[in-house]
């Protein structure tokens, strides 16, 4: 079993509709949970990072974590073209983190028009 | 402008030869990391350091080695002993977390390419 893992897509979304991308890990111990954006050609960026159970909000995103069932998720509201991109999820491994992440495969977004 | 640098963009290798690829960081920053991406695939670690003078072995460090004499370089040499270097190599850094991990940031990369 992979330690992180996400659907590879391609995820097609129309534009302006909501996009969710998830995420399930294995490591019950994790407390750290990250996302980035990463375009063909270019270097992860990171969106959104989410250490409690719930739901964080920044702009048009949403981070959700839930712990007791693994997973978490993404979700980009009134998605635009230039959303298109790999979203990779990251998480935390091994007891205190000690700052190692382990990243999923990414999900292909696309938004089309 | 505080942020990671890599150099050089795209880098040949010739057999036998080794490489070695630059990363600096003037975020103040006390982690460093390098992962290698290859298509299609997630980012693999290589090799971290938390602090200077100190690093550790990631998942996948055979032929790679590591330096960390100041705290903002942070390069990677690939050797020829490893077989199969084409990928894109990226250098990240964080602030060292106390409790939760901290995000880490990523430079802009380095493509190694087989000649």
């Amino acid at each position: 079993q992979k330690e992180v893992e996400q659907n590879s897509g391609p995820l097609s979304v129309p534009e302006g509709a909501i996009a969710s991308l998830n995420c399930t890990y294995s490591d019950r111990g994790s407390q750290s949970f990250f996302w980035y954006r990463q375009y063909s050609g270019k270097s992860p960026e990171l969106i959104m990072f989410i250490y409690s159970n719930g739901d964080k909000e920044d702009g048009r995103f949403t981070a959700q974590l839930n712990k007791a069932s693994q997973y978490v998720s993404l979700l980009i509201r009134d998605s635009q073209p230039s959303d298109s991109a790999t979203y990779l999820c990251a998480v935390e491994v091994g007891p205190g983190g000690g700052n190692k992440l382990t990243f999923g495969t990414g999900t292909q977004l696309k938004v089309e028009l | 402008d505080g942020g990671i640098t890599q150099s050089p963009k795209y880098l040949f290798r010739k057999e036998g030869q080794n490489v070695t690829l630059s990363c600096e960081q003037n975020l103040n920053h006390d982690a460093m990391y390098w992962y290698r991406q290859d298509p299609g695939q997630g980012l693999r670690l290589i090799y971290y350091s938390q602090i200077v003078n100190d690093f550790q072995k990631g998942d996948i460090a055979e032929g790679y080695s590591v330096s960390r004499e100041k705290k903002e370089s942070f390069p990677l040499t690939v050797t020829s002993a490893q077989k199969n270097p084409t990928a894109f190599y990226l250098c990240a850094s964080s602030i060292e977390g106390r409790g939760s991990n901290q995000p880490q940031h990523f430079g802009d990369g380095t493509r190694l390419s087989i000649l």
